[in-house]
């Protein structure tokens, strides 16, 4: 099975902060990873998918990118609205893999 | 307009069978390309892919849960069906079913999730 080792785990940020979010794939997925938000009592929403490309309605202040195995999520200028998990998912084989997610917090 | 709507019994003891069902709008799973999928999320811990099934009936599972799981679906209803067997403390979690669909550009996936169905294994 591919291995997402997501990182960190939690983290507090400031409104208007850039907020940078990685997943580590243990095996080459090309890039086949899509970044979701979760908001507290919602369901997942697919913000980035195929690694790179924004999700319909998605704010521009999200981008994803990836250098070699590591794949990241940023929010270039955070806001209140953001505070939220955020999920990374490889979808190259299965049994597809989730990272463990990460919880943004707002100081 | 997509939705989704997942139901389950609430509550049930261990070693009995959880059935899930999903309930579906606005495709329809005889539809060349559209999909289904399952995933559960312990409270306060992370996602996990549990199965899909497919327009064509091709299914696939997670094989962590060791062939405790049966997908299925009934095109004529809207439905998708997930069992898993032999439950226990650990099966506890909210199950989320999501669309995916095939498209010119490959797999859409899980771009839409019902709002997912809380399950306590307790005795």
């Amino acid at each position: 099975d591919i291995q997402m080792t997501q990182s960190p785990s939690s983290m507090s940020a400031s409104l208007g902060d850039r907020v940078t979010i990685t997943c580590q794939a243990s095996q080459d997925i090309g890039n086949n990873l899509i970044w979701f938000q979760q908001k507290p009592g919602k369901s997942p929403r697919r913000m980035i998918y195929y690694a790179t490309n924004l999700a319909n309605g998605v704010p521009s202040r999200f981008s994803g990118s990836r250098s070699g195995s590591d794949y990241s999520l940023t929010i270039i200028s955070l806001e209140s609205e953001d505070m939220a998990d955020y999920h990374c998912l490889q979808y190259k084989q299965y049994p597809l893999t989730f990272g463990s997610g990460t919880k943004l917090e707002i100081k | 307009q997509v939705t989704l709507k997942e139901s389950g019994p609430g509550i049930l003891q261990p070693s009995q069978t959880l059935s899930l069902t999903c309930t579906f709008s606005g495709f329809s799973l005889s539809t060349y390309g559209m999909g289904v999928g399952w995933i559960r999320q312990p409270s306060g811990k992370g996602l996990e892919w549990l199965a899909n099934i497919w327009w064509d009936d091709d299914k696939y599972y997670n094989p962590s849960l060791k062939n405790r799981l049966t997908i299925s679906k009934d095109t004529s209803n809207n439905q998708a069906f997930l069992k898993i067997t032999n439950v226990d403390t650990a099966d506890t979690a909210t199950y989320y079913c999501a669309r995916n669909s095939l498209t010119t550009e490959g797999i859409r996936w899980f771009a839409y999730w019902g709002q997912g169905t809380l399950v306590t294994v307790s005795s």
